[in-house]
């Protein structure tokens, strides 16, 4: 199994400019949800989806932020129009099916993340 | 969710048992612990889980008290590349998806 899969691995772009994160769950696993990582929040969720549908999207900081997952297979975090302050690692996760209640339902695989930097 | 202590940081001899300590005083009693931990610039990875009993598998052991305020996660045999940020995490399974990760605690393997 190759594992989440997210890119690119690196990104450097200016204040203003819209950057696009991608990310490929795990075959067969229905829940994906999206971290970001800075030194002074630590890791915080953004927003996660079950079945390709956006279930809570509380974390994501602003109207500038959008996700989608227009499939199983994929999923793409925005932000538009970029700032400084968004520089963080975004880790996308995936999770297997299982019913909730299962505590085996709570195990997440994270991807490598993807390190931006907004100048 | 239930809030977690954990100290910041934690040295560790290399081939030691290396035992990391998570408070969780306000835990209910459908909150489960959870362990995760991150090696540098990697995502997190899952190590362990328990509700009350200890629980053992190939990477970790998890000791729970039995009032279940707190909990030490056991890695028998430390090595090097058990280097890492290690996070306490406290959650109920029904209707919530989230995990909250604090600040965790900085396990270092000295050789």
């Amino acid at each position: 199994d190759a594992g989440v899969i997210q890119s690119p691995r690196h990104e450097v772009t200016e204040m203003g400019q819209e950057v696009t994160l991608r990310c490929k769950p795990i075959s067969g696993h229905n829940s994906l949800f999206w971290y970001r990582q800075t030194m002074m929040r630590g890791l915080e969720l953004l927003i996660y989806f079950n079945n390709n549908v956006p279930i809570d999207d509380s974390g994501m900081p602003e109207d500038r932020f959008s996700a989608k997952m227009p499939n199983a297979s994929f999923s793409t975090l925005k932000i538009q129009p970029s700032e400084p302050r968004d520089s963080a690692v975004y880790f996308c996760a995936s999770r297997p099916p299982g019913l909730a209640g299962d505590p085996r339902y709570n195990e997440q695989f994270f991807g490598p993340g993807t390190r931006l930097t907004v100048l | 969710d239930a809030k977690t202590t954990q100290p910041p940081s934690m040295d560790c001899a290399e081939g030691r048992a290396a035992n990391l300590p998570c408070n969780h005083s306000t835990i209910s009693g459908n909150e489960y612990v959870y362990w995760y931990r991150q090696i540098h610039s990697q995502g997190p990875q899952y190590i362990i889980h328990g509700l009350k009993n200890n629980e053992t598998n190939e990477m970790a052991s998890l000791i729970i008290t039995e009032d279940r305020k707190s909990s030490t996660l056991i890695l028998p045999h430390a090595t090097l590349r058990d280097t890492a940020v290690y996070y306490c995490i406290v959650r109920a399974n029904f209707g919530n998806e989230k995990l909250t990760f604090g600040t965790g605690t900085r396990l270092t393997i000295i050789p």
